[in-house]
């Protein structure tokens, strides 16, 4: 089983929809995780940290479940700028080490 | 200011060649980390450097050398390059080794090897 699944998509949404990707993970004793962006040909970059109790910021919110081992990112309103792979990453206990997954990608369509 | 740059951008090379990529961070960081991002889009860890020390070391091929001259600068070196190094690579910084850290990213370089 791979260490951090996702479901690459394509996701094709209109303006204004909402959104939600989740992501699994296979190791129990990941402590940190994080949803980062990655726009085409550019590099990587935080969107957002997830914590347990869940986490708002502007249009976006990211749950963790440390029962069923997934994180989810729900994107209200969307925006065209929105387009983008959506990473979700963890690191495991005592690591330092990010492990990322292949990213989801979103296609928001005017 | 570009907080983490890389160069070059763009590296086509033959097969068997010798080059390196060169990384600065002007963001005061202590870590600093290799990617690889092949052409599947999986981004993995190859080195992490903390305070000029090697703290990670990723099972990749010894062909690499990582070096870091003092705690801005990382670079990799790549002896007898194959078609398989083909790939991006980023450079990334973080203030600490916390698992809290944010990482910043560098644009990338975009190796073909041919």
């Amino acid at each position: 089983r791979k260490e951090v699944e996702q479901d690459p998509g394509p996701f094709n949404v209109p303006e204004g929809a909402t959104v939600a990707f989740n992501c699994t993970y296979s190791n129990s004793a990941s402590q940190s995780f994080f949803w980062y962006r990655q726009d085409c040909r550019k590099e990587p970059k935080l969107l957002m940290s997830v914590y347990s109790s869940g986490n708002e910021d502007g249009r976006f919110t990211a749950q963790l479940n440390r029962a069923s081992q997934y994180i989810s990112l729900l994107i209200r309103d969307s925006k065209l700028s929105d387009s983008a792979t959506y990473l979700c990453v963890h690191s495991g206990a005592g690591s330092y080490q990010l492990t990322f997954g292949k990213g989801t990608k979103l296609s928001v369509i005017p | 200011d570009t907080a983490v740059s890389q160069t070059p951008k763009y590296l086509v090379t033959q097969m068997g060649n010798d080059k390196s990529i060169k990384c600065e961070q002007n963001l005061g960081h202590d870590t600093m980390y290799w990617y690889k991002q092949d052409s599947k889009k999986f981004l993995k860890i190859m080195f992490s450097y903390n305070n000029k020390e090697l703290i990670i070391n990723e099972t990749v091929p010894n062909r690499f050398s990582p070096k870091s001259p003092d705690k801005a600068h990382l670079n990799l070196h790549i002896n007898s390059l194959e078609l398989g190094d083909s790939a991006v690579y980023f450079c990334a910084s973080s203030q600490s080794l916390s698992m809290d850290g944010e990482q910043f990213f560098g644009p990338g370089t975009r190796l073909t090897v041919l």
